[in-house]
């Protein structure tokens, strides 16, 4: 089973501020399989980058994906009020479909 | 529009059964492998099964195999999970979801329904 563990657990930022979240895996996964998804309070997630790398449709660019093999990341390059939520990455390269706990981005 | 609707869930005994259905809408849904992911409340994101859009491949994480049946109706647009012998800990709600390129059951889900509630408690 591939562990994906993300770092930090929680990132506490101001708006207007960049935060970089963090997505490891235990084993290489293929970017073609990783993304990273939003959930906020009582909502479905949200398909955020798929492909490691790609934006989903309707997703404001400045969210970005990068990384390759075993590290991932999510870049916010300038934080919203409405960014302030869970976020989850998740691989689907190989059964068991593995996703990491998560990294909660709050309000500082 | 993509649309995606869970139902089937309540409350249920431990030991019980219950089976969950989502129908799918705004899609060629036969051409699209589905999943079934539950998040315990105030927990992470954990996938349970997805089925490939011929029905032919289902893979379980281990917590669900031999438990949970996952299957789907192309005629109906519609997914199923069949759950027996509960456990207080499938306590969650269970989502389904849409693949995002069709005949790849690897790639990643975009469109999630709102989620069903299924409570384990006697």
């Amino acid at each position: 089973e591939i562990v994906l563990t993300q770092s930090p657990g929680t990132l506490s930022l101001s708006p207007g501020e960049r935060a970089t979240l963090s997505c490891r895996a235990s084993q290489s996964v293929s970017s073609r399989y990783l993304a990273w998804y939003q959930q906020k309070p009582g909502q479905a997630p949200r398909l955020l980058i798929y492909g490691a790398s790609s934006r989903a449709t309707g997703i404001p660019d400045r969210f970005s994906g990068s990384g390759s093999g075993t590290d991932f990341a999510l870049t916010i390059s300038r934080l919203e009020p409405e960014d302030f939520a869970v976020y989850y990455c998740h691989q689907s390269d190989t059964s068991p479909k593995t996703f990491g706990q998560g990294t909660k981005l709050e309000v500082k | 529009e993509v649309q995606l609707v869970e139902t089937g869930g309540g409350l249920v005994q431990p030991g019980g059964s219950l089976r969950l259905s989502c129908v799918g809408s705004g899609f060629t849904f036969s051409t699209f492998a589905m999943s079934w992911v539950r998040q315990a409340p105030g927990k992470g994101l954990e996938w349970v099964s997805t089925i490939n859009y011929s029905g032919a491949d289902t893979p379980y994480a281990d917590a669900v195999k031999g438990r949970f049946t996952i299957s789907r109706d192309n005629s109906k647009n519609t997914l199923f999970l069949q759950m027996d012998s509960l456990r207080a800990d499938d306590t969650a709600v269970y989502y389904c979801a849409k693949t995002m390129f069709p005949r790849d059951s690897r790639t990643s889900p975009d469109f999630w329904g709102q989620g069903t509630l299924v409570t384990v408690s006697s």
